[in-house]
């Protein structure tokens, strides 16, 4: 089975531009989360989106903004991108049980972003 | 609300040696938890998770996890250390609640000496 993949693998845009990011989830998850993971630190929490509703968001300005898809894919949109949004943002995605909390998150490989 | 405390940013061992790396967890209630691995420029790779059928966790790779509930602790062990094994290692609680969300350590880096 297909895991979860990310596109595209490697991006470089400019301060001021804007930029999105695909996720499509293992094939039944219906949840799909995004982390923004800078350079020597581990990943922080963006957003979290299960059956095409936003169930949580971290501590990320507005100019972050996500959705899911029907088929569960979601986009990662970032507005006016700065220097400091250059980081690898990794989707991640899962089942869900709701008052469990045992499903573990499946990781795609990342998106690297960089901003000149 | 929970939090996960890595206590060693860095971890050297040579090869052929047992590694510890420690986690604990502060929780109000028995959480789910797992540990992944990152190695350069990829995603994070699960190892192992706890979800309270056994205290004592096996994982790939030939790792394990012991959880103690009276220390709040999750540590990762392996008895013998391999090269391939020098990675990011990330300790990671799961929600109840909160649709499973999520919380991370700050990550131990694995450095495997020949």
């Amino acid at each position: 089975d297909a895991g979860v993949t990310q596109s595209p693998t490697h991006l470089i845009k400019t301060r001021g531009q804007h930029v999105t990011l695909r996720c499509s989830p293992i094939s039944g998850h219906k949840s799909v989360s995004w982390y923004q993971q800078v350079l020597g630190q581990g990943p922080q929490f963006i957003f979290q989106y299960y059956e095409k509703e936003e169930r949580g968001r971290g501590n990320f300005p507005d100019r972050f903004s996500a959705r899911q898809f029907p088929n569960y894919s979601s986009e990662l949109n970032v507005n006016a991108l700065l220097l400091g949004d250059s980081a690898l943002y990794l989707c991640a995605s899962s089942l869900i049980n709701r008052g469990r909390g045992d499903q573990p998150q499946h990781f795609g490989d990342g998106t690297r972003l960089s901003i000149l | 609300a929970q939090s996960v405390t890595q206590l060693d940013s860095h971890v050297s061992v040579s090869e052929g040696t047992p590694v510890l790396l420690r986690c604990n967890y502060s929780s109000s209630y028995s959480p789910s938890l797992f540990w992944y691995v990152q190695h350069p420029n990829k995603g994070l790779q699960l190892l192992l998770k706890y979800t309270s059928a056994a205290t004592l966790v096996k994982g790939i790779n030939g790792f394990e996890a012991e959880f103690k509930k009276s220390e709040t602790s999750f540590h990762l062990t392996k008895p013998s250390a391999h090269m391939s094994d020098a990675a990011e290692y990330f300790c990671v609680a799961s929600s109840l609640y909160n649709f499973n969300k999520f919380y991370f350590g700050s990550g131990t880096k694995l450095n495997v000496k020949p």
